[in-house]
């Protein structure tokens, strides 16, 4: 089983922030890690495929990064809307799940 | 547009059953694997099961495997979870996912379905 580790799990950032989040995989899973956003009471949102590929109708100040086993999700210029818990996802192996990154915004 | 609509949580008894649905709509239903991912309260996401588009293939977390069945109904644009023998770590939000294609990722979620086992 591939465990996906994130970091931090929480951050109060402020609005206009650039942040940053980090997904490591247990063992080396290529570029199949893909970003996903939960706002409080929604359902999960796709954000980045592939590690970097952009997804239609989000925001271009999200992107992705990384391969193997470190990837990174930058959100620049934060808005309030960002408000929200951050995944990561492996479906190199089966599927998992990072445990989650919580943003609080100031 | 992809609308994902599921029903049949509720609350169940250890050691009971339950069957989820979930209907699709606005995308070829019959030509996508299918995918259940769960989300117990106040926790992380944990996937459940896949479907192939044609039912051929199913895969399953091990947490589930055995007591849980994936099934759907391509002439009814249907995904199903029939749930066996539960226990109080089954309670969750059940999420029904579109997959993006080749078994990869989830690029439509439903709204979800509480499921809570207790006695």
């Amino acid at each position: 089983e591939i465990v996906l580790t994130q970091s931090p799990d929480f951050q109060s950032v402020t609005p206009k922030e650039k942040v940053t989040i980090t997904c490591r995989a247990s063992q080396s899973i290529g570029s199949s890690l893909h970003w996903y956003q939960q706002k409080a009471d929604q359902s999960p949102k796709l954000l980045i495929k592939y590690a970097s590929q952009s997804i239609s109708g989000v925001p271009s100040r999200f992107s992705g990064s990384g391969s193997g086993t470190d990837f990174t999700l930058t959100i620049n210029s934060l808005e309030a809307e960002d408000a929200a818990t951050y995944y990561c996802h492996q479906s190199s192996s089966l599927y998992s799940f990072g445990q989650g990154t919580k943003l609080e915004i100031k | 547009q992809v609308q994902l609509v599921e029903s049949g949580g509720g609350v169940v008894q250890p050691g009971g059953s339950l069957r989820l649905s979930c209907a699709a709509s606005g995308f070829t239903f019959s030509s996508y694997g299918m995918h259940w991912v769960r989300q117990a309260p106040g926790k992380g996401l944990e996937w459940v099961a896949f479907i192939r588009y044609d039912g051929t293939n199913k895969y399953y977390a091990d947490s589930v495997k055995g007591r849980f069945t994936v099934s759907r109904d391509n002439s009814k644009h249907t995904l199903y979870l029939q749930m066996n023998s539960l226990r109080a770590e089954d309670t969750a939000v059940y999420y029904c996912a579109k997959d993006w294609g080749s078994n990869t990722l989830f690029d439509y979620w439903g709204q979800g379905t509480l499921v809570t086992v207790s006695s």
